[in-house]
């Protein structure tokens, strides 16, 4: 069965660029998870959708930070205009909505802004 | 307030040693527990999970763990380490009223020496 996957796997790109990363579910998970991981603050939830809906987006660091959820098979999140600061690996899970369903992670999109 | 800690930020261990690696919770709720297991460059795999019943779960790659309600504790362990299981271990907690996000632990990341 196909995982939780993640494009691009690598991005380097210079300050102030757009940046999308773009993530596929695993068909039939109705839960959808951004996380950011960095040397210095570790996994950080960024935004949650259920049903394609966001739930919960007080994690985003700030108004540069969007994310969609156009259907229950994709899901993109986008930085414009991107800052060294923002240079991290950000994971996509997804899972089942039931609070006993473990999340399943893609792995990962490393981003580099110069 | 909610928090996981893993008081190790780094063990190391020789090959064919066992391993504990702790995990304790701080939760006013009845949590799920998780760990996950990063290998360098890879996103987070599910190592094992705990929601209720038996105590002691069991894992995949021969990994264990033990869930002390008394000491808010879910410690993972395996009796004999291989070289490939060095990685960073992450204890992540989960609850309903939290809407079963995930808390992550900082990780303890895993050496093992020949």
């Amino acid at each position: 069965d196909a995982g939780v996957i993640q494009s691009p796997r690598h991005e380097v790109t210079e300050m102030g660029q757009e940046v999308t990363l773009r993530c596929k579910p695993i068909s039939g998970h109705n839960s959808l998870f951004w996380y950011r991981q960095t040397m210095m603050r570790g996994l950080e939830l960024l935004i949650y959708f259920n049903n394609n809906v966001p739930i919960d987006d007080s994690g985003m660091p700030e108004d540069r930070f969007s994310a969609k959820m156009p259907n229950a098979s994709f899901s993109t999140l986008k930085i414009q205009p991107s800052e060294p600061r923002d240079s991290a690996v950000y994971f996509c899970a997804s899972s089942l909505r039931e609070g006993n369903q473990p999340q399943h992670f893609g792995d990962g999109t490393r981003l580099s802004i110069l | 307030a909610q928090s996981v800690t893993q008081p190790d930020i780094h063990i190391t261990v020789s090959e064919g040693a066992s391993l504990e690696l702790r995990c304790n919770y701080s939760y006013g709720a009845t949590p799920y527990l998780f760990w996950y297991v990063q290998s360098p460059g890879q996103g987070l795999q599910l190592l094992l999970k705990y929601f209720s019943g038996d105590t002691l779960v069991q894992g995949i790659k021969g990994f264990e763990a033990e869930f002390k309600r008394s000491q808010s504790s879910f410690n993972l362990r395996k009796p004999s380490v291989h070289w490939s299981d060095a990685a960073e271990y992450f204890c992540a907690v989960a609850t309903a009223t939290n809407d079963y996000k995930l808390s992550f632990g900082a990780g303890t990341t895993v050496t093992v020496r020949a």
